[in-house]
């Protein structure tokens, strides 16, 4: 298994700017999700994508949109930056087969927005 | 509207002693139950799961318990050791690999 890889670690925007937050899912899962972690609380759901297509979305604005690609790689992008969507990015992948699945979390990616 | 909740913060036990962390959800339609584990600068790790046709389900040192009338389950570490402090998640879903709706988490802190 080669787990799940986010990238950057960390990064700081500026408030209206724009990011893309890079996720390399586990090989053979065919499903990603993005979690937002604020300080102090647990993930909240952000988007789902199933074979490359929206598959779910939380409770959050249209700036925060995604995209999955063939090779089990995703993005998610936010535009317009606000001070609140400082947080912990978190990607998930999981692998539905019958009644079978799990999630594999990435290490997160550190947005500051100043 | 918070659907899963934790209502205790933190949890301090001791070395060897049982720990016990509680989850309270609100939506009857939830049919699956994770808990992850979380350290700081990683992402949550997986602990265990039960599907909500159960009641129980081990696995080594790690229990979670089903209790689907009063909508609540729990987590029991037994025998605790200082390398489980961290923070504790439950989550829920509606279907199996759905979205997951977390708790706010419980820092568990095991001193020696």
């Amino acid at each position: 298994e080669t787990g799940v890889t986010q990238s950057p670690t960390h990064l700081i925007k500026t408030r209206g700017q724009q990011v893309t937050l890079r996720c390399s899912s586990q090989s053979g899962h065919n499903t990603v999700s993005w979690y937002q972690q604020a300080l102090g609380q647990g993930p909240q759901f952000i988007f789902q994508y199933y074979r490359e297509e929206e598959n779910g979305r939380g409770n959050f604005p249209p700036r925060f949109s995604g995209l999955q690609f063939p090779n089990y790689s995703s993005e998610l992008n936010v535009n317009a930056l606000e001070l609140d969507d400082s947080a912990l990015y978190l990607c998930a992948s999981s692998y539905r087969r019958d009644n079978n699945y799990g999630y594999t979390f990435g290490s997160g990616t550190r947005l500051t927005v100043v | 509207d918070q659907q899963v909740k934790q209502n205790s913060p933190s949890l301090s036990v001791q070395e060897g002693r049982i720990s016990i962390l509680n989850c309270d959800y609100t939506n009857s339609m939830f049919d699956y139950f994770l808990w992850y584990k979380k350290y700081p600068a990683e992402g949550p790790t997986f602990l265990i799961s039960i599907s909500s046709i159960k009641d129980k389900n081990e696995d080594g040192r790690f229990t979670v318990f089903l209790n689907k009338s009063a909508k609540h389950l729990s987590l029991h570490i037994v025998p605790s050791q200082p390398g489980d402090s961290a923070v504790y998640f439950c989550a829920a879903s509606v279907t199996r690999g759905g979205k997951l709706i977390f708790g706010q988490g419980t820092e568990l802190s095991v001193k020696p």
